[in-house]
């Protein structure tokens, strides 16, 4: 069973438009949001994460927002880049350190 | 470069086969992760081990087990291979046992089971 679900599975988008992946998960005893960023042939490196006692985090052209009510959160990238395309992964920590990602999402930024 | 090693890059083995990965962590980093990442099942969790103890263990089958050595580096070992196994193995490090912040993935190891 998939703790956490993500979607779309692919997503393309024009250079400067706006690139939004979901999130959704059951477990209310998450306690940790982060995002991956995975580049081909590389390991997935931290892009930027949220407390569920936060509903907005914002870092350069990167937003999470997350809804405790809705057991929801998204990742928004702003602007986006060719340099941007690459899989990003939503994942959620539980109070045993455990960590559950979603299958991905295959960002492509068309020039 | 995350400063996170792993070796092999690359392993190609047999069914019924036993093969052992390396990871070197973050120097200072006391915490090691292990993920597989198959195609179908995405990244999956497997164990953590902090400062040469088990600290949390997810979808990690009973052939695959771990070690934490005192040099901090970590092996995870699969036997009895099997098919399915074929996958990319990642390693990761973050500073403390409970990572509020960065875990830090190394470049990991693909393994092929003909």
């Amino acid at each position: 069973q998939q703790q956490v679900k993500q979607s779309p599975q692919s997503l393309i988008v024009q250079k400067g438009g706006i690139s939004i992946i979901n999130c959704a998960y059951e477990n209310t005893a998450f306690d940790y949001f982060p995002w991956y960023q995975q580049f081909p042939g590389k390991g997935p490196a931290l892009l930027i994460a949220i407390r569920p006692d936060v509903s907005e985090k914002k870092e350069g052209r990167f937003t999470i927002s997350f809804n405790k009510s809705a057991k929801q959160f998204s990742l928004h990238i702003m602007d986006s880049q060719p340099g941007d395309s690459a899989t990003y992964f939503c994942a959620a920590r539980d109070t045993g350190n455990q960590f559950y990602f979603g299958t991905g999402t295959s960002l492509t930024v068309i020039p | 470069d995350s400063g996170v090693t792993q070796t092999p890059k690359h392993l190609i083995t047999a069914t019924g086969q036993r093969v052992t990965l390396r990871c070197s962590p973050r120097s200072g980093d006391l915490s090691v992760y292990w993920y597989q990442q198959s195609l179908d099942q995405g990244l999956q969790f497997l164990i953590q081990y902090y400062n040469g103890e088990e600290r949390a263990k997810g979808n990690i089958l009973e052939r695959f087990s771990a070690q934490q050595f005192p040099d901090l580096h970590s092996e995870l070992n699969l036997s009895s291979l099997e098919l399915g196994d074929s996958a990319l193995y990642f390693c990761a490090s973050s500073p403390r046992q409970q990572s509020y912040n960065e875990q830090f993935f190394g470049p990991g190891t693909r393994l092929t089971v003909l």
